[in-house]
C-alpha cells in the first residue's frame, strides 16, 4: 500500500496568515493527490483534486501543488471558517485509496 | 444534486455483522460516472477507505478489511450497502457513504470523493 504522511500533525495560526501543509507519498503518485477539509462533526469536503485543481465553489485562497511524492496545500490568507482538519488522499494506486493522518489547523 | 444518506443500526455486538445502507438521490447508481463507496473514521482518528462498487458490479476493497467486507448494490432501490462481519471494538467509527467521480484533466481522469453522506456512528459493544 502507498503510505501518505502529512506534516505537521497540528498547526496554530491566526486569521490572515499564510499556511502551508505538506503531504508526502511513500512512492511516486504523479499528481493523483486530493485534499479535503473536515470540520468537527461534519463529513469531509473536497478542496483540490489532481494535486492542483480547485474544486468548484472552493475559494481561491486555497491552492495545491506538487507531483511525484511531495505535495503542499496552501491557504493564502486564513479566514475564521478555515480552522479545520485537512487530509490528503492518493488516488494513484487503488485499492486501497489511502489518506494521510490529517493536519489540525487551530487558532 | 447528488445526495447520499446512510442508514442502519447504531449498535452492533462483537462478532456480529455490521450492515449499513446508503440511499442515493439526485442521481442513479447505475451511472458510469461514479464509484460508490464507504469510508470510516474511528473516534478522534483519521479516515480509512473501506471499499467501492462500480455500476458494472465490480468491487474494490481495502486489503486490510477484504476478508470481512462485502459491498453490494440494489439498482431497483438506488441503494448500495456495506456488510462488515466479525466486528470488534476497533470497528467502532463514523461510517460515511461516498461517491467518487473522475475529473478529466488533459488526457487523464483523476478520481476524488466529491459527495459524502452525513455519516452514521456505529458502536461495537455488548
Amino acid at each position: 500500500d502507498i503510505q501518505m504522511t502529512q506534516s505537521p500533525s497540528s498547526l496554530s495560526a491566526s486569521v490572515g496568515d499564510r499556511v502551508t501543509i505538506t503531504c508526502r507519498a511513500s512512492q511516486s503518485i504523479s499528481t493523483y493527490l486530493n485534499w479535503y477539509q473536515q470540520k468537527p462533526g461534519k463529513a469531509p469536503k473536497l478542496l483540490i483534486y489532481a494535486a492542483s485543481s480547485l474544486q468548484s465553489g472552493v475559494p481561491s485562497r486555497f491552492s495545491g501543488s506538487g507531483s511525484g511524492t511531495d505535495f503542499t496545500l496552501t491557504i493564502s490568507s486564513l479566514q475564521p471558517e478555515d480552522f479545520a482538519t485537512y487530509y490528503c488522499q492518493q488516488s494513484y494506486n487503488t485499492p486501497p485509496s489511502t489518506f494521510g493522518q490529517g493536519t489540525k489547523l487551530e487558532i | 444534486q447528488l445526495q447520499l444518506q446512510e442508514s442502519g443500526p447504531g449498535l452492533v455486538k462483537p462478532s456480529e455483522t455490521l450492515s449499513l445502507t446508503c440511499t442515493v438521490s439526485g442521481g442513479s447508481i447505475s451511472s458510469s460516472s461514479y464509484y460508490w463507496g464507504w469510508i470510516r473514521q474511528p473516534p478522534g482518528k483519521g479516515l480509512e477507505w473501506i471499499g467501492s462498487i462500480y455500476y458494472s458490479g465490480s468491487t474494490y476493497y481495502n486489503p486490510s478489511l477484504k476478508s470481512r467486507v462485502t459491498i453490494s448494490a440494489d439498482t431497483s432501490k438506488n441503494q448500495f450497502s456495506l456488510k462488515l462481519s466479525s466486528v470488534t471494538a476497533t470497528d467502532t467509527a463514523v461510517y460515511y457513504c461516498a461517491s467518487s467521480r473522475g475529473f478529466l484533466e488533459g488526457l487523464y481522469y483523476y478520481y476524488a470523493v466529491d459527495v459524502w453522506g452525513q455519516g452514521t456512528t456505529v458502536t461495537v459493544s455488548s
